[in-house]
């Protein structure tokens, strides 16, 4: 069973679409993240969510909203699509302060190429 | 602002041989977390170290840390081919981990 999975695996569209990107956990984690790896490998953190409400917004532009309609998703909905958008956007979650001590679990990435 | 710093960056070894990969950072954390990256796949979790003192081995790797000098290290052994990844550090605190920006290392045969 996949712990954390997103949804697409890969997703190649023109500029100025808009397109979402969906995660899903079967853990039990109360929070859950999305982070941006850039072609250069750099991951950096975009938003943060526990048991739905936000709790990190690392001043990502406006075009980027992501949803938690509960604890177990977390989608990430993309305005505008530009080419500094392409990336791979990993979703994780985080199992600290339950019986989960292994830390943040990551998902298998969406990478996202703009056109 | 924490910052994780890695080096090097880029390190290409003969097989057999060993070395270290370093991670510093800049202010007091809960975790410290050491993650491998193989090229389009995602992050696999190798260690996650709590504490000062703090250390862990798999197979042939070693991490350990020292949490007053705030250093991590990630010690290899006698390297083979399979061990070729991208290795990233990160730090944990006020609930996000901030990453190092990863250690491309490649094992020649």
């Amino acid at each position: 069973d996949t712990a954390v999975s997103q949804t697409p695996k890969y997703l190649v569209t023109q500029m100025g679409n808009d397109k979402s990107i969906k995660c899903e956990q079967n853990l039990g984690h109360d929070t859950m993240y999305w982070y941006k790896q850039d072609s250069k490998k750099f991951l950096k953190i975009m938003f943060s969510y526990n048991n739905k409400e936000l709790i990190i917004n690392e001043t990502v532009p406006n075009r980027f909203s992501p949803k938690s309609p509960d604890k177990a998703h977390l989608n990430l909905h993309i305005n505008s699509l530009e080419l500094g958008d392409s990336a791979v956007y990993f979703c994780a979650s985080n199992g600290w302060g339950t019986s989960d001590n292994y830390g943040y679990t990551f998902g298998s990435g969406t990478r996202l190429t703009v056109v | 602002e924490l910052k994780v710093e890695q080096n090097p960056l880029f390190l290409s070894m003969q097989e057999g041989k060993n070395y270290t990969i370093y991670c510093n950072y800049s202010t007091t954390s809960d975790r410290l977390y050491w993650y491998r990256q193989d090229p389009g796949k995602s992050l696999e979790s190798l260690f996650v170290l709590l504490s000062n003192g703090a250390v862990k081995q798999e197979g042939r790797l070693m991490a350990s840390l020292d949490t007053k000098a705030r250093l991590s290290t990630l010690h290899i052994t006698a390297a083979v081919h399979d061990l070729s990844a991208t290795y990233f550090c990160a730090v944990d605190r006020d609930d996000k981990i901030i990453f190092g920006k990863g250690t491309r290392l490649h094992i020649l045969p």
